[in-house]
């Protein structure tokens, strides 16, 4: 079945430092690739996508580019801030005749000042 | 616009008791999921509704479980009776487009059975 795997946590980086979280992915067909933001206290909110290979998803300085053939979709941001502090979840959907979600553990990060 | 809405945000209850989670979701959008993270896990899909119908009920761990959505607009997710393992934060979402729109999630119930 469809999976995703994503690099547990919690990361925690200085304010203004550069940001990779790495997620692979196992899956059916082509999927469409997501990530997810958790905001404290918050629900998950569509951070950024990527509906076909090669493509580059991008949002709030945050991107990620859907890479077919090593099956990633990592996170990156150039320069972090506090509140980016959050945690972030790599999800998928197969579009396989469902309509779910597969989602990764989620990995925390902590920027400090 | 209002979001995605869940009530209540918290829910503390002991074993074999039954509690109710409601989603309310963005008005006009006819696709309505749960998902449920247990602790530690990944978000799992449970189910999901298109209008009043449920269109994909795969993910549902048990017949303990029954989630309705009277009239296709917000829906309810009761457990009965509840058991440990059921601790967790339950989410709903919903979507105007099923297959291409964005899901919008709300804030998430968290359930702690004793």
């Amino acid at each position: 079945g469809d999976s995703v795997t994503q690099m547990e946590g919690p990361v925690t980086l200085s304010e203004e430092a550069c940001l990779t979280i790495n997620c692979t992915y196992t899956a059916t067909g082509y999927p469409s690739l997501f990530w997810y933001v958790q905001y404290p206290g918050e629900g998950l909110q569509l951070l950024l996508k990527a509906t076909k290979a090669d493509d580059k998803g991008s949002n709030k300085g945050f991107e990620a580019t859907y890479r077919k053939e090593t099956t990633s979709f990592h996170l990156e941001k150039g320069s972090v801030q506090v509140s980016d502090s959050a945690v972030y979840f790599c999800a998928l959907h197969s579009g396989a005749g469902s309509y779910q979600l597969t989602f990764g553990k989620g990995t925390k990060l902590s920027v400090i000042p | 616009e209002a979001g995605v809405t869940q009530f209540p945000s918290h829910s503390v209850i002991e074993k074999g008791q039954t509690v109710t989670l409601r989603c309310d979701p963005i008005s006009g959008h006819d696709n309505l999921y749960w998902y449920r993270r247990v602790m530690g896990k990944e978000i799992k899909f449970l189910l999901h509704f298109v209008k009043e119908s449920k269109q994909d009920e795969s993910g549902m761990p048990n017949n303990r479980f029954l989630a309705e959505r009277t009239g296709g607009t917000y829906s309810t997710l009761k457990v009965q009776p509840a058991e440990l393992e059921d601790s967790g934060v339950y989410f709903c979402a919903s979507s105007q487009d099923g297959l291409a729109g964005p899901q919008y999630f709300g804030p998430g119930t968290r359930l702690l059975v004793l």
